[in-house]
């Protein structure tokens, strides 16, 4: 079974970094693309970034562009996202997504077949 | 891009819930539909705009065409209840919709 595990989640203030790690087991992590996506209080899922298999290419959404980088070591199986200039706006709790293709959306077919449980990110101002 | 979906949507058990999503042109996009119970982490029950995963009923059925995809739900039961949110791709970013909380009473 797929298993993905979040860690790294905390109290952090406003401006602060952190970073998020996805322990990957249960598939061959190399060969599927990878997101983080988010669920803040009162609002929806929101989608925060994808890397493909080979961490060839990335995506992010607007709100955090130029803030966070998403991360993979294939050799570890770990997923990794680096927040830097944390705003409130960034609380949620942060889910680990496997995509369902190796490349990121392709021809928009990607899904995001399994989730981990989510690590929880509250910045304080 | 934008993805919307009614807020809210009830149904008594064993009706058939319908959930919709719009958005422009999303019929010629792919929709993926999400289930997401209290307290827990999202699922798929829906990808490629009708298939199921392995695991989810075959109550769950989706269609997505013109600017509508929607998720119908046959013979709902208590276990149903919760968010669905509908998702799509925009060249490489993925959208989700706002989302639809679904009530069983």
């Amino acid at each position: 079974d797929v298993q993905l595990l979040e860690s790294g989640g905390s109290v952090v203030q406003r401006g602060g970094s952190l970073r998020l790690s996805c322990g990957a087991s249960g598939f061959t992590f190399e060969l599927f693309a990878m997101a983080w996506v988010r669920l803040a209080p009162g609002t929806g899922l929101q989608w925060v970034s994808s890397i493909s298999a080979t961490s060839g290419a990335t995506s992010y959404r607007d709100s955090v562009q130029g803030r966070f980088t998403i991360s993979r070591d294939n050799v570890k199986n770990i997923l990794y996202l680096d927040m830097q200039s944390l705003r409130t706006e960034d609380s949620a709790i942060y889910y680990c997504a496997k995509e369902s293709m190796g490349r990121l959306s392709v021809a928009g077919l990607n899904s995001f077949d399994s989730w981990g449980r989510g690590t929880l990110v509250t910045v304080s101002s | 891009y934008e993805l919307t979906q009614p807020p809210s949507v009830s149904v008594s058990p064993g009706h058939t819930a319908t959930l919709t999503c719009s958005g422009d042109l999303l019929g010629k996009k792919y929709s993926s539909w999400y289930q997401q119970r209290p307290g827990q982490s999202p699922i798929l029950v829906i990808y490629e705009d009708s298939k199921r995963p392995s695991g989810i009923p075959e109550r769950f059925s989706a269609s997505n065409s013109a600017n509508t995809a929607t998720l119908t739900i046959a013979e709902t039961q208590d276990v149903d209840e919760g968010d669905y949110y509908c998702q799509a791709w925009d060249d490489r970013t993925a959208v989700f919709g706002g989302g639809t909380k679904l009530t069983v009473l």
